[in-house]
């Protein structure tokens, strides 16, 4: 099942802020976050297993809730170079693929 | 982290005609590999699940026929387009699963057909 990501795109300033969700009706045994710029592959990002799990540094970081069924990714303080599409990725146990979320393009301005 | 290579990185074909695409893991052993397709704005769609030594696993309405897989050894995986045609152009990635549950990417194929 496919995640559901919001919002669709956002356009920010150089040093503002964003909050991308991704979320699913059922429990998600791990969501992963990657950030893809035209032309290019999607480059990993971080993965959360854990509900209540908060992860990444001070300017880009994620968490998963409680219930596991929703992740949120956090860019503080942007900077250009976090232009590009953010996708969440869920899987089930074991070597299984990825299901993507339809993305997020952020644009980051001057 | 881990590094996945992909070859070529863009290829330009005639209608018709095979396009081979390499997937390899270089540090590390990949029993199982999984193809992806990307057409333009769009998202990351799978197409298939190589697994080495056993016949890969296709996603509902891919041809198996038409898009060959084979994962000849623990490190490489290949995908072959035959009789390419207009509408296969497309970026094709390939993804490779370590331990710790993280895929890491090739940096994909541009596949163009003319």
């Amino acid at each position: 099942q496919q995640p559901v990501q919001s919002p669709q795109a956002v356009i920010l300033r150089e040093g503002e802020d964003a909050v991308i969700n991704c979320s699913s009706s059922k429990a998600l045994y791990s969501v992963h976050w990657y950030r893809q710029k035209h032309g290019e592959a999607p480059v990993f990002l971080m993965i959360l297993l854990k509900g209540g799990e908060q992860k990444g540094h001070e300017k880009i970081s994620a968490s998963f809730n409680e219930k596991k069924q929703q992740s949120s990714l956090y860019l503080t303080a942007s900077q250009l170079s976090y232009s590009g599409t953010y996708f969440c990725g869920t899987t089930v146990p074991g070597n299984t693929p990825l299901v993507f979320g339809k993305g997020t393009r952020l644009s980051v301005i001057a | 982290g881990a590094v996945v290579s992909q070859h070529p990185s863009w290829v330009i074909c005639k209608s018709g005609t095979s396009v081979k695409i390499e997937c390899r893991s270089l540090d590390f052993q990949a029993t199982t590999m999984f193809w992806y397709r990307q057409f333009p704005k769009q998202s990351l769609m799978l197409m298939a699940t190589s697994n080495e030594g056993s016949k890969a696993t296709y996603e509902q309405g891919v041809e198996k026929d038409k898009f060959l897989i084979n994962h000849a050894s623990l490190t490489l995986s290949t995908l072959t387009v035959t009789s390419a045609h207009p509408e296969d152009s497309s970026f094709y990635i390939c993804s490779a699963p370590t331990r710790g549950d993280t895929q890491y990417f090739g940096p994909g194929t541009r596949l163009t057909v003319l």
